[in-house]
């Protein structure tokens, strides 16, 4: 299946500070899909992206896609002790609907 | 409107007991599959199923098995379980295969 890599594995922002985490992929992809994981709690699906150079944004948070289709990016601004958790990227296989996760950003805000 | 429900929330088992799992996604939703989280570890893909059918199995052994009910609940089975099955078993549903997926709150197995 394909295999995303996702950077930093750490990442520990003062709040208020602006943060951006990574997933690469050595190949072409049809899709990623971004999640949240609280501690202790259960993923939480936030966005898909399916289109080269694509851009989504919901509030605080920006998502691109890659115009290669190879990467894809968080972008939060002005972090809030809310945003504290693991972020996954996702991939979604076309052939047999695998769903392969990253091994996540976890997040830690100061205040 | 309830979310993807998973029972039993919690369970210990002894080694080389079985376990059943069970799923109930979202109403509407065709598509329901099955992970497993290790503490400190993104979800592992076990099963996908949509309208009945098994669409995609990941890389675990044959002690693992599923299946999808006509209402669309599901249900995961592991026999002859190992310590190393200890994990956090996600169940997730999607209105298709090519959406985004609503995760339950999980069942904690724990393998003494």
């Amino acid at each position: 299946g394909q295999q995303v890599m996702q950077i930093p594995q750490y990442q520990h922002v003062q709040e208020g500070e602006d943060f951006t985490t990574y997933c690469n992929s050595s190949t072409t992809l049809s899709n990623i899909q971004w999640y949240k994981q609280r501690p202790g709690g259960h993923p939480v699906f936030l966005i898909q992206l399916v289109k080269s150079g694509e851009v989504k944004k919901q509030k605080r948070l920006t998502f691109q896609f890659g115009e290669a289709k190879k990467n894809s990016s968080l972008h939060i601004t002005a972090t809030q002790t809310t945003d504290v958790g693991t972020y996954f990227c996702a991939v979604l296989s076309s052939n047999d609907y695998k769903l392969s996760f990253g091994a996540g950003t976890t997040v830690t805000v100061r205040a | 409107d309830a979310g993807v429900t998973q029972s039993p929330t919690h369970l210990i088992k002894t080694r080389g007991q079985h376990v059943t799992l069970r799923c109930s996604p979202i109403s509407g939703h065709k598509s329901v599959s099955w992970y497993q989280q290790v503490l400190g570890q993104g979800p592992q893909f076990i099963f996908q199923y949509y309208e009945k059918e098994e669409r995609g199995r990941g890389n675990f052994p044959d002690r693992f098995s599923a299946r999808q009910f006509p209402n669309y609940s599901s249900e995961l089975n592991v026999n002859a379980l190992l310590l190393g099955d200890s994990a956090l078993y996600l169940c997730a549903s999607s209105w298709d295969l090519n959406y985004g997926y609503t995760f339950g709150s999980g069942t904690r197995l724990t393998v003494v």
